[in-house]
């Protein structure tokens, strides 16, 4: 069975400074998805970014892109220029390609902090 | 523009009654899940649909039943709460099972006395 693993329960950072974000997943699968989701303190869980396994592109959305390495089974994801607004639990999440498998399996979360 | 709701945001109820969680959603996608949050579990996948008379099982079905009647709703019953079962349940709904991306709504927050 596939597993998402987040190894960070909290993560902090200053105000306009870089993180980076961990996450590694266990698959036989070649094709899958891979995605991170914010959840704010609102709750309502939102996309942030999604990379095909199929792309050696790494994804990038404005300040936040991934580091993908299929080989290691790692995607991390990096936030630029934090922003107050990035304070959230971020969520990583694997979902196999095509046939029945629509769910996604989601990591366990890690919480980011930003400080003004 | 096209939503997805959940009803009612906050309950507490008692072990043994019968809660329903209701989801409606406006996209008319065929694909609707729920999930349990839970503290050191992240998001666990309960029950998903893939169209009108569709149901499947997730990892923590024990339980918990659904029914689709329509594309619009996926209503989450607990046929007999148990304080195991506090937790906040979201739904989500998908347009496209190989993008896999999700919409979510707001969550329900359930607790069981």
């Amino acid at each position: 069975a596939q597993t998402v693993t987040q190894s960070q329960p909290e993560m902090s950072v200053q105000e306009a400074e870089t993180v980076t974000l961990s996450c590694t997943y266990d698959t036989s699968e070649s094709d899958y998805y891979l995605f991170w989701y914010k959840q704010p303190p609102s709750r309502q869980m939102i996309l942030v970014i999604r990379q095909e396994a199929y792309k050696q592109q790494n994804a990038t959305e404005n300040r936040f892109s991934v580091n993908f390495q299929k080989a290691a089974k790692s995607f991390s994801l990096k936030i630029s220029d934090s922003q107050l607004g990035d304070a959230a639990m971020y969520f990583c999440a694997y979902k196999q390609y095509g046939g029945s498998q629509g769910n996604l399996i989601f990591g366990k979360g890690t919480k980011l902090s930003v400080k003004p | 523009d096209a939503e997805i709701t959940q009803s009612p945001r906050h309950k507490i109820t008692e072990t043994g009654r019968q809660v329903t969680l209701a989801c409606h959603q406006t996209w008319n996608h065929n694909n609707m899940f729920w999930y349990r949050q839970d503290l050191g579990h992240g998001l666990r996948l309960i029950h998903y649909s893939y169209g009108v008379q569709d149901t499947n099982k997730g990892e923590v079905s024990d339980g918990y039943s659904v029914s689709r009647s329509n594309t619009e709703d996926l209503p989450l019953t607990l046929e007999s709460a148990a304080s195991s079962q506090t937790s906040v349940y979201f739904c989500a709904s998908s347009r496209d099972t190989n993008t896999g991306e999700l919409f979510f709504g707001e969550g329900s927050r359930l607790t069981v006395l």
